[in-house]
């Protein structure tokens, strides 16, 4: 079975606060992808990152970062100096190989405040 | 705009009558996707489209549900004899199996139904 886990509903921070929205996977496959998309108020999903089972390298683009723990099933995401743009709604997401569904979790709600 | 287009974006019905959803994917995406969302929650996977050829569909794609992709190119999604609980946000993607590995979600569907 596939499951993923966003234990946090709800985050406010002040604008410039690092936060890190927490995410835990089951699978049993061995091999699967790891993502992370951004649902702004708009409402339309924007994807953020893709990472392989293979690849525990943790990943920063800009203010983001990534870190890949297969031993603790955490794929934690991290936004450094936030910013009120940054409020929205986190999803996590998971894939086993060979298939195409995207499981997600319920996301984390950030609010950003000046 | 080249992304992915749903329309409509949003439909009022009232109970037991049908509904149908239009999704346009981006032009060289050979993948399609259908997934509901509804309040407070991650999207939930429906089904999936490689061309025109439906080759996973999730159990909450009940008898009323039905999708085609009958050129491999849009996709339509049918509810028949609606309930008050197919009110949610029908979410479409797309992704090519050439150049990318994650799904590029569209704007969705709002449903209500009364």
């Amino acid at each position: 079975a596939q499951k993923v886990t966003q234990a946090q509903t709800e985050i406010s921070v002040v604008e410039k606060e690092d936060v890190t929205l927490d995410c835990v996977y089951e699978t049993r496959d061995t091999t699967y992808y790891l993502f992370w998309y951004k649902q702004p108020p708009s409402g339309e999903l924007v994807f953020l990152i893709r990472r392989n089972s293979f690849d525990e390298q943790n990943e920063i683009s800009g203010r983001y970062s990534w870190n890949f723990q297969k031993s603790t099933s955490s794929f934690n995401f991290t936004i450094t100096a936030s910013q009120v743009v940054d409020s929205a709604v986190y999803f996590c997401a998971l894939r086993n190989t060979g298939f195409q569904k995207l499981v997600f979790g319920t996301g984390t709600r950030l609010l950003v405040s000046p | 705009d080249t992304g992915v287009s749903q329309n409509p974006r949003h439909k009022i019905t009232k109970r037991g009558q049908n509904v149908t959803f239009r999704c346009d994917p981006i032009s060289e995406h050979n993948r399609l996707y259908w997934y509901r969302q509804t309040l407070g929650q991650g999207p939930e996977f429906l089904t999936y489209f490689q061309n025109e050829a439906q080759l996973e569909k999730s159990r909450l794609l009940s008898d009323r549900f039905s999708a085609e992709r009958p050129k491999g190119s849009f996709s339509t999604l049918e509810i028949q004899r609606t309930e008050q609980g197919d009110s949610a946000m029908y979410l479409c993607a797309s992704s090519s199996d050439r150049f990318d590995r994650w799904q590029y979600f569209g704007p969705g569907t709002r449903l209500t139904v009364t």
